[in-house]
Order: structure tokens, then sequence, then C-alpha cells
């Protein structure tokens, strides 16, 4: 059915304020990966969930940084105490088993400002 | 120095023109390798896959890998305004490790 979505697909705060960013991948992939892309960069690679485990959390920057996934479906994103660094698109994908040979599907991208 | 570069451009092209991409990367260990169209406001599209050297056509694309070199390229015939977008690679090492290593991007534009 339908693709990868994420929600909000815009969030404006305050620095020092918790954000909660949303993934619901195609139904049925049990690989989900968060990215997030800044201005003139290309993506860099946050965390991995294989089913509700994450074994690659590697690019989660900070403490500040959490993620977690129900269900083997959706995934939140949780940044705490944002900072104006965190501004930037988030974006998930989901592949049907997670395997290299697998096509990452992406969402089109949460757009987070931190003022 | 950042594993996977690739220019930023923008390279601005007349339609029809024959368009070249490419990257260049540092970790031996990679060997699968993607090129992502992303349009503007939206998520990066997969438009090509390749895994070690070679070439693969598909349509008006062609994708290259030259690992002795550590340099992949995309080429875009008879290029059409719809093309305009920014073209990323990616690129995996296959073992353990699940995330894709990207590029910056080139910003792409055909103009009409």
């Amino acid at each position: 059915g339908a693709g990868v979505s994420q929600s909000p697909s815009n969030k404006v705060t305050e620095k020092g304020k918790d954000v909660e960013l949303r993934c619901d991948p195609i139904s049925g992939h049990t690989a989900l990966y968060w990215y997030r892309q800044s201005l003139g960069q290309g993506l860099e690679f946050l965390i991995y969930f294989q089913g509700n485990s994450a074994p690659d959390k590697s690019g989660l920057p900070s403490d500040r940084f959490s993620a977690e996934r129900t269900g083997g479906s959706v995934s939140t994103l949780t940044i705490q105490r944002t900072q104006q660094e965190d501004s930037a698109v988030y974006l998930c994908a989901s592949s049907r088993t997670g395997t290299n040979t697998d096509t990452q599907y992406f969402g089109p991208g949460t757009r987070l400002t931190v003022l | 120095q950042k594993e996977v570069e690739q220019d930023p451009g923008p390279l601005s092209v007349p339609e029809g023109a024959i368009v070249s991409l490419n990257c260049t990367y540092s970790n031996s260990a990679f060997q699968y390798f993607m090129w992502y169209r992303q349009y503007s406001r939206k998520g990066p599209e997969l438009l090509m896959y390749t895994y070690s050297s070679g070439n693969k056509e598909d349509g008006r694309f062609t994708a290259q890998v030259d690992k002795s070199s550590k340099y992949i390229s995309l080429f875009i015939r008879d290029s059409q305004p719809s093309d305009s977008a920014t073209y990323l690679c990616a690129m995996s090492a296959g073992t353990g490790r699940r995330a894709l290593t990207f590029g910056s991007g080139t910003r792409l534009q055909v103009q009409p």
C-alpha cells in the first residue's frame, strides 16, 4: 500500500524543548532507519531497527537523542533539550528485511527548526 | 576527510545533454553502490543499485563502479527538465552494518 509516512512534516520549537518525531514504515517491513540531513549535507545515519530492537545506534550524536519502535512498526525519535544545531530534516526509511541488498524506501522527512 | 566525496554543484545543462555525476570514496570495504534522486522537499528515491565493480544500465541511466579507483559514476542520457533534482550517491560495506553512507549530493538543473 502506502509508502513511508512521517509526522509532523514541519516542527518549529524553542531551544531547550523536547520533540518527538514519528515514522510509519511500509507495512511488513522489518527494518527501519533514521537519518538526518542538514542543509547542504548528505544524509547522516542515526539508528537502525530490526523488529523492535536496535542493533546499531552508533549514529546518535548525543544522549539527548533516543528512539524506540513498538510492535515492529511505528517508530518515534525523541530529541530532548533541543539545540539550534539539531535543526535539520529527519528522514525515516524502511526495508523489507534489512539485508544489504534490500532497497531502503524513504519517507518525506520532518523538517525541524530550533529557534 | 569524509568517507564519500561528491561535488555539490549546482550543475546546469541544456535539455538533451548527457550528464555525468560522480563520487569518490575512501573505504575499500564498500561493495554496494546506489544512486538516489531527491526532489525538493521530498525523500530520496532509489534510482540505480550496483554490486561491486561494473556497469548497469536502466533506460536513460547508466551506473558505473570502478573499485580499483574508488570511483562511481551516474550518466543520464537525453536529460529532461524533470531530471532536475539532487542526486545522492550511497554505499555500504555489506558486512554487519546496514546503514548507508551518503555523499552530500549534486544539484542538477536541466534547462528547457
